[in-house]
């Protein structure tokens, strides 16, 4: 069965950065797209970006643009998503999804999500 | 940028109603990129819908999605306990950026 396992729940400090993994199984890898998407306490969803999980190309909501990086390791199939110059307001779950087919050009919706990773940035 | 904007805020019914929850769209949308979500507390969101109007795997029959061009409907025929819940809807374009409308909370009334 398709599983999306995340890393555990971070605390920073602001102006820090943090690196979260989505390592999935039960299926190819490199077929699908991954997404990765927030959720600040009590509030709705935010879509952050996409990674080609076989070409490694990448994709970033405009929001994120030169904060975000995500990236990936075939070998483990596992995707990574890098937020730097943490603030406050950047405290959220963060889930990753599964997305569409990469053969198919088609960046999808979210299927499978993983258990999410609980961000708090203070100091 | 596509904006989703969700309908009514709160929806207050009895189990065994029936729930019409709205998502409508700033500009006409293809009805295969549109998807809902329902999502419980402390929970990863869970795809209901897709395609605007099929259903995901799992998902019983009372859930259904019609609508087309800017106007998109969440139906529950008969609502169960466990159907109290958000309710996000959801554009993923082709090759575009997703958005998620704000969420339609279903409560208990």
């Amino acid at each position: 069965q398709v599983q999306l396992v995340q890393s555990g729940a971070e605390v920073r400090e602001p102006g820090a950065s943090v690196k979260v993994s989505c390592k999935a199984s039960g299926y190819t890898f490199s077929y699908y797209y991954m997404h990765w998407v927030r959720q600040a306490p009590g509030q709705g969803l935010e879509w952050m970006g996409i990674i080609h999980t076989n070409s490694g190309s990448t994709s970033y909501a405009q929001k994120f643009q030169g904060r975000v990086t995500m990236t990936r390791d075939t070998s483990t199939s596992t995707v990574y998503m890098e937020l730097s110059s943490l603030r406050s307001e950047d405290t959220a779950v963060y889930y990753c999804a599964r997305g569409g087919a990469v053969s198919k050009r088609q960046w999808g919706y979210f299927e499978y999500w993983g258990q999410g990773t609980l961000l708090t940035v203070s100091s | 940028e596509i904006m989703l904007t969700q309908s009514p805020g709160t929806l207050s019914l009895s189990p065994g109603e029936r729930a019409t929850l709205s998502c409508r769209a700033s500009q006409s949308v293809s009805s295969s990129s549109l998807a809902w979500y329902q999502q419980k507390p402390g929970q990863a969101p869970r795809l209901l819908i897709y395609g605007a109007s099929s259903r995901a795997t799992g998902i019983p029959d009372r859930f259904s999605g019609s609508g087309s061009g800017t106007d998109f409907t969440l139906t529950i025929s008969r609502l169960e306990p466990e159907d109290f819940a958000v309710y996000y809807c959801q554009h993923y374009g082709t090759l575009a950026p997703h958005t998620f409308g704000q969420g339609t909370k279903l409560e208990i009334k």
